[in-house]
């Protein structure tokens, strides 16, 4: 089955950028998500990608999709202390409409 | 209104003991509905997903079931909760992007 992998934690400083990275191994994916999880609470869309782009930028988030590679990043720049959170990288499964989904990062932001 | 309620937030339930949580959704009919698992520290397990009502798929073998009783209602259920059933678990509904997700229920089970 698809399996998502992300590196587990993230420290950066504020007002740096933050670099999260994401592979995946179906190669069918249409729709790759990123979502951030605040603490205790449930998971919140932060943007999205379609498979036929290379890149998306909305605002501080940057999605970079490299589809040979099956590798999905997402960027904040300038990475406040409000962004600290965890960060789910997903792909959807076009056959069936499930979302498969890594296991977050953590990310960090110091003072 | 695409909105989710799931309750409770919070429950402490002892091993043996059985479970019942459910999921209500606000907007169009028939949407797909998903329950996850999240264990501490981890990321998010699908664990049973439905195209309409009474329809349940089981993503993997486990002490858990589901029902749709009703188009807009999921619930998650369990005879006998084990330890190991711990965990915070989100219910969603496919979006026109992605999912929406309700705020989860943190189950602790002792």
């Amino acid at each position: 089955g698809e399996d998502v992998e992300q590196s587990l934690f993230l420290s950066v400083r504020e007002g740096d950028s933050s670099v999260i990275n994401c592979t995946y191994t179906d190669s069918s994916s249409t729709y790759l998500y990123w979502y951030k999880q605040e603490p205790g609470a449930g998971l919140q869309l932060l943007t999205y990608i379609f498979s036929n782009m290379d890149m998306k930028q909305d605002q501080r988030l940057t999605v970079l999709l490299n589809k040979k590679d099956k590798h999905l990043s997402l960027r904040i720049a300038d990475t406040q202390t409000g962004d600290s959170a965890i960060y789910f990288c997903a792909v959807r499964m076009d056959s069936s409409y499930k979302l498969i989904f890594g296991s977050g990062t953590r990310l960090l932001v110091r003072p | 209104s695409q909105t989710i309620h799931q309750w409770p937030a919070t429950l402490v339930q002892p091993v043996g003991s059985p479970l019942s949580l459910e999921c209500t959704v606000e907007g169009t009919s028939n949407p797909n509905l998903y329950w996850y698992r999240q264990a501490a520290g981890r990321g998010l397990q699908l664990l049973f997903y439905s195209v309409g009502i009474g329809q349940i798929s089981s993503e993997v073998p486990q002490n858990l079931s589901a029902s749709r009783p009703q188009d807009r209602q999921f619930i998650l259920s369990s005879k006998k909760l084990l330890l190991s059933d711990s965990g915070f678990y989100l219910c969603a509904r496919r979006a026109d992007y992605g999912y929406t997700f309700g705020s989860g229920t943190r189950l602790t089970v002792v």
